[in-house]
């Protein structure tokens, strides 16, 4: 079945410098890639989702990397603020949101 | 709009117990899938409803079941508790099979 590895398991950055979070998928038949972001003591929030007929996506300050070839795709967080701290997860599945396979997750710490 | 519901919020119950988590969906979604969240293993695909369907089901064990109603509310049971089903429970809605999935705040089960 599909596994998704997910990298750095924990992520510390400066306020206004950005961040970089990567995910490799095995199975080629995957071809939506969510990511969510959890805060303490709620469920996770979608933040941003590529489909694989796209290379790219971006929204504000939040942009998606896809590389079906290398099957890994990447968040990118540009002018990380504080707000931006919590852990992060990406997903794969084969055509939508209904069975996500999960990567372990990132704690993303900003740091003033 | 509201969102996904899930009640109760928090559970305690004791070994051998049984126990029914509910999920109302965001209005007009009729997909619901259910997640467990644990330290050690993530969050784990459990199973997917739609139309009052089971269309997907996780690698977890019988005792774990599921269903959706009419109204696309949907609830899980969880049969003869072990110390390991403790966890958060999540639930997420989608508008379709295809869409985006939208996660509630969960319930938090804890059983001892």
């Amino acid at each position: 079945g599909e596994n998704v590895e997910q990298h750095p398991s924990t992520l510390s950055v400066q306020e206004g410098d950005s961040a970089v979070i990567k995910c490799t998928y095995s199975d080629s038949a995957s071809n939506y890639f969510p990511w969510y972001k959890q805060e303490l003591g709620k469920g996770p929030q979608l933040i941003i989702d590529i489909r694989s007929n796209v290379g790219e996506k971006k929204d504000q300050r939040i942009a998606v990397t896809l590389n079906k070839t290398a099957k890994h795709f990447s968040l990118h967080i540009t002018e990380t603020q504080p707000e931006d701290s919590a852990v992060y997860f990406c997903a794969a599945s084969i055509g939508g949101a209904q069975k996500l396979v999960f990567g372990q997750g990132t704690r993303l710490t900003i740091n003033p | 709009k509201a969102g996904v519901t899930q009640t109760p919020r928090y559970l305690i119950k004791t070994r051998g117990q049984q126990v029914t988590l509910s999920c109302s969906p965001i209005s007009g979604h009729r997909s619901v899938s259910w997640y467990q969240q644990t330290p050690g293993q993530g969050l784990q695909f459990l199973f997917e409803y739609f139309s009052e369907t089971q269309r997907n089901k996780g690698n977890f064990p019988g005792r774990f079941s599921g269903r959706q109603f009419s109204n696309s509310r949907s609830e899980m049971n969880v049969s003869t508790l072990e110390l390991g089903d403790s966890a958060l429970y999540l639930c997420a809605s989608s508008l379709s099979t295809t869409a985006e999935a939208f996660f509630g705040q969960g319930t938090r089960l804890t059983v001892v």
